[in-house]
């Protein structure tokens, strides 16, 4: 089935750093999303992305639809504390299927 | 509306015991969906309804596992039977409203243990 890597697997930071992390697949997805999980808890949906190349910001997070569309980014400015957690990218092959699929997650550790 | 609720919250059971979980999803969401999470993996998916219809079931959905959403609200997710690679944690999330379908709002997850 369709599979979506996410890389970095972890990161470990330094409060105040920019982090960078990326998704991709070998099939085209026509919807991207991008999820935080904290530890014990469902994912949170953080951005959505609808069309290649598009550029989103929800705070300081920053996330693009790749332009090959079998892709896609998220950027965290300014990272404190309580970003820690694992971020997903999750995609959908056609925006009226039902099902999404998910990558396995970047872990953050950021150090005060 | 809280949002998605899932009980339990944990569930301790001996192998080839039956579980039952319920997902109570937000009220204005016609979509709900079961997803199953192991440590160190994303979410996978399993099925979904629209309303009480179930639209698609995943491979992984074996015999064992049964789904159902009766009035288009609340859905159960039974194990028969259970096997010690049961052991996960199994999210419900839905969907739909003003938001979008492809949105999903998940609930904290019930965390099965088949010892």
């Amino acid at each position: 089935g369709q599979q979506l890597n996410q890389s970095p697997q972890s990161m470990f930071i330094q409060e105040g750093e920019d982090v960078s992390m990326n998704c991709t697949s070998s099939s085209i997805f026509n919807t991207w999303l991008w999820y935080k999980q904290d530890p014990g808890e469902g994912p949170v949906l953080l951005i959505a992305l609808y069309k290649a190349g598009e550029l989103t910001s929800n705070g300081r997070l920053t996330a693009q639809f790749g332009i090959t569309r079998k892709d896609s980014f998220l950027n965290i400015s300014a990272s404190i504390p309580s970003d820690v957690g694992i971020y997903f990218c999750a995609g959908y092959l056609n925006t009226n299927a039902g099902k999404s699929t998910f990558g396995d997650g970047t872990t953050l550790t950021v150090k005060p | 509306d809280t949002g998605v609720s899932q009980n339990p919250r944990h569930k301790i059971t001996k192998r080839g015991q039956n579980v039952t979980f319920r997902c109570d999803p937000i009220s204005e969401h016609n979509r709900l969906y079961w997803y199953r999470q192991t440590l160190g993996q994303g979410p996978e998916f399993l099925t979904y309804f629209q309303n009480e219809a179930q639209l698609e079931k995943s491979r992984l959905l074996s015999d064992r596992f049964s789904a159902e959403r009766p009035k288009g609200s609340f859905s159960t997710l039974e194990i028969q039977r259970t096997e010690q690679g049961d052991s996960a944690m199994y999210l419900c999330a839905s969907s739909g409203g003003t938001g979008g379908f492809e949105k999903l709002f998940f609930g904290s997850g019930t965390q099965l243990s088949v010892l």
